[in-house]
This record gives structure tokens, sequence and C-alpha cells, in this order.
């Protein structure tokens, strides 16, 4: 059961312009949902949060928007750079009180950024 | 240097054995989390341990166990591994049980690789 989908595997955008990575859930109960970044080798760092009771929320260049009427949210990148170009995840935070908590993460979206 | 270590790096063993991974959390964060992330696929979650017990549980195949010791650190043992158990294993670690705003802090992983 894949409660979080990245349905593009890969996007491409010319340096300069806006990126917009999208990602879709199905469970009404995640109070979070994150954003990943990652390089080869590397383990995954964060990137920007909102939470479910919120529909955006603004870091630098980063802006992430949330619709949870259709369980939807995005990443934009504006302007995207070539260091931008990595593997995105989507995550959603599952809390179950007590400190008992886990991530879901969708399957990554392969961003490549061109001079 | 994201303050979580996780050793080996690499791993090569045959099928049938027994391998142990195992990580450092962050300075100061008590709860551990295991992710396995196999050839394209996402981050799946695995386990959760919070100072020393275990707290939420993924699709954590019965071969597989972990722990988190008195000092924090944890271990993920793997047993009567098969080919497909080769991945990249993931530790991440965070203040409290909590994905909430600031995630995980994931560790750069462990490649094993079974032949």
């Amino acid at each position: 059961d894949q409660q979080v989908k990245q349905n593009s595997p890969s996007l491409s955008v010319q340096e300069g312009r806006i990126s917009i990575l999208n990602c879709d859930y199905t469970n009404s109960m995640f109070d979070y949902f994150l954003w990943y970044k990652k390089y080869p080798a590397e383990g995954p760092t964060f990137l920007i949060s909102i939470s479910s009771i919120k529909d955006k929320n603004e870091d630098g260049r980063f802006t992430v928007f949330l619709n949870k009427s259709a369980k939807h949210l995005s990443l934009h990148i504006v302007p995207s750079q070539p260091g931008d170009s990595a593997v995105y995840f989507c995550a959603a935070s599952l809390s179950y009180g007590g400190a008992t908590n886990k991530l879901i993460f969708g399957t990554g979206t392969l961003l490549a950024v061109q001079p | 240097d994201s303050g979580v270590t996780q050793t080996p790096k690499h791993l090569i063993t045959a099928t049938g054995q027994r391998v142990t991974l195992r990580c450092s959390p962050r300075s100061g964060d008590l709860s551990v989390y295991w992710y396995q992330q196999s050839l394209d696929q996402g981050l799946q979650f695995l386990i959760q341990y919070y100072n020393g017990e275990e707290r939420a549980k993924g699709n954590i195949l019965e071969r597989f166990s972990a722990q988190q010791f008195p000092d924090l650190h944890s271990e993920l043992n793997l047993s009567s591994l098969e080919l497909g158990d080769s991945a990249l294993y993931f530790c991440a670690s965070s203040l409290r049980g909590q994905g909430g705003n600031y995630g995980y802090t994931f560790g750069s992983g462990t490649r094993l690789t079974v032949v």
C-alpha cells in the first residue's frame, strides 16, 4: 500500500526557471509533510516541511503547497540552480503519540537543472 | 557531516550469512529509525526505537531485528541473508519521536551487497 506517491520519476528544467515537484498521498492522518533532497552516496537531507493545518510554507527559494482536499502537495523551487540537481523525496509523518512516529516516503523524483 | 554515523559504509556477504549494521545517532537525539532503500524504490520504514524501547514497526522481515543500547547507539541485525536483501540501509535520528517540523537526520547509509 503506497500511501505517498511521486508519479514523476524525473524532471528536467532550465537554470533560472521554476521547478515543480509533485506528491500525492492517501492517508488523512498524516500530521506533517516534508521534502528531502538526496545526492548520490549521501543520506537524504531535510529541505522543508509543512503542517497538515497549513496550506503554504516558504523558505528562501523553496515553497511547499498543500491541498488537503486533493491530498496533494508540491514543492516549488524558484529560481532553479544547477546545484539543485538531486533526487527529491516527499515524505509524510504519522504520529501515534508517546514519541512514536514514522515518516512514509515516496519513491523520489530526479531533478536535473540544465545550465 | 549530518552527525549520524553509520558503519560499515559497504558490506559484501554471501547468501545465508548474518550481518550487523551499526548506527550512532546525532548527539542528544533519543530516537533512532531504520530504513531500507532497494533499487528504484523509495525509503521503506523498518523500525523506530526511542530511548531504548521499540516504538514503531514497518515492513521489517522476521529475519531482521534491531535494538537500541543504553548509550543510544543502535544495531540492525540481518540474518539468513537473501539476494533480495541487497540494498542501502539508512539510519536516522531525531530529538524526540516526532517527524514534525524538522524531520529526521539521516546518516550516509550502509550499502549491503549479498552475493
